[in-house]
């Protein structure tokens, strides 16, 4: 059974970076069948898929455009985890965040989610 | 404004079915038979219940069906139960490579 464990900080500071881990157990973060993504929840944007990591021949790295000069997902090998990073926030990003198993192109496996709140 | 639209709500008493609609009003979903629907209880995270428009994962009740005509995607529960209250939401892949959601759809058992 695939699981997914959050971990991170509730609460950051505006202009600093949010980052979350996701810790996988029952797969593979270097699965080249599946990918692992990070989808937000707020009640102002709703559900927001904001990018995710995949190894194919390669690791690519897709992000939505609306965050894509502020977001890294990366991919640990050594630890089987993938982490988010969020640079220069405001209150805007604050939300509830998951990350996510992608398979057959729907996301199948969810962390129990963060709330993370952007505030000084 | 989200690039898929649901109605905000739907309503059913027990036995009967219902079905919620998903609309795409961008041209980047429309064509796509990549659809899913996603169920959510209040705190919790949403869970996988339609997959490619009509694909049930393993565990998911028959109860649960989708299809897609055209441009609108639809999710039927046959058989409502109390336990279906929740909120459900639409999802499609898009020829960004990237994915979007409906606003969801909150449904309550009567």
């Amino acid at each position: 059974q695939v699981q997914l464990q959050q971990s991170g900080p509730g609460l950051v500071r505006p202009s600093q970076t949010l980052s979350l881990t996701c810790a996988i157990s029952g797969d593979s973060v270097s699965s080249n069948s599946v990918a692992w993504n990070w989808i937000r929840q707020s009640p102002s944007r709703g559900l927001e898929w904001l990018g995710r990591t995949y190894r194919r021949s390669t690791w690519y790295n897709p992000y939505v455009v609306s965050v894509e000069s502020r977001i890294t997902i990366d991919p640990d090998t050594s630890k089987n985890q993938f982490s988010l990073h969020l640079n220069s926030v405001t209150p805007e990003d604050t939300a509830v965040y998951y990350c996510t198993r992608g398979q057959f192109t729907a996301f199948d496996v969810w962390g129990q989610g963060t709330m993370v709140t952007v505030s000084s | 404004q989200s690039a898929l639209t649901q109605p905000a709500s739907v309503s059913g008493s027990p036995g009967q079915s219902i079905t919620i609609s998903c609309t795409a009003t961008s041209s980047d979903v429309g064509g796509y038979n990549y659809v899913s629907w996603y169920q959510q209880n209040p705190g919790k995270a949403p869970k996988l219940m339609i997959y490619e428009v009509s694909n049930r994962p393993s565990g998911v009740s028959n109860r649960f069906s989708g299809s897609k005509s055209g441009n609108t995607a639809s999710l039927s529960i046959s058989g409502l139960q109390a336990e279906d209250e929740a909120d459900y939401y639409c999802s499609s892949y898009t020829t960004s490579n990237t994915w979007v959601f409906g606003g969801g759809t909150k449904l309550t058992v009567l």
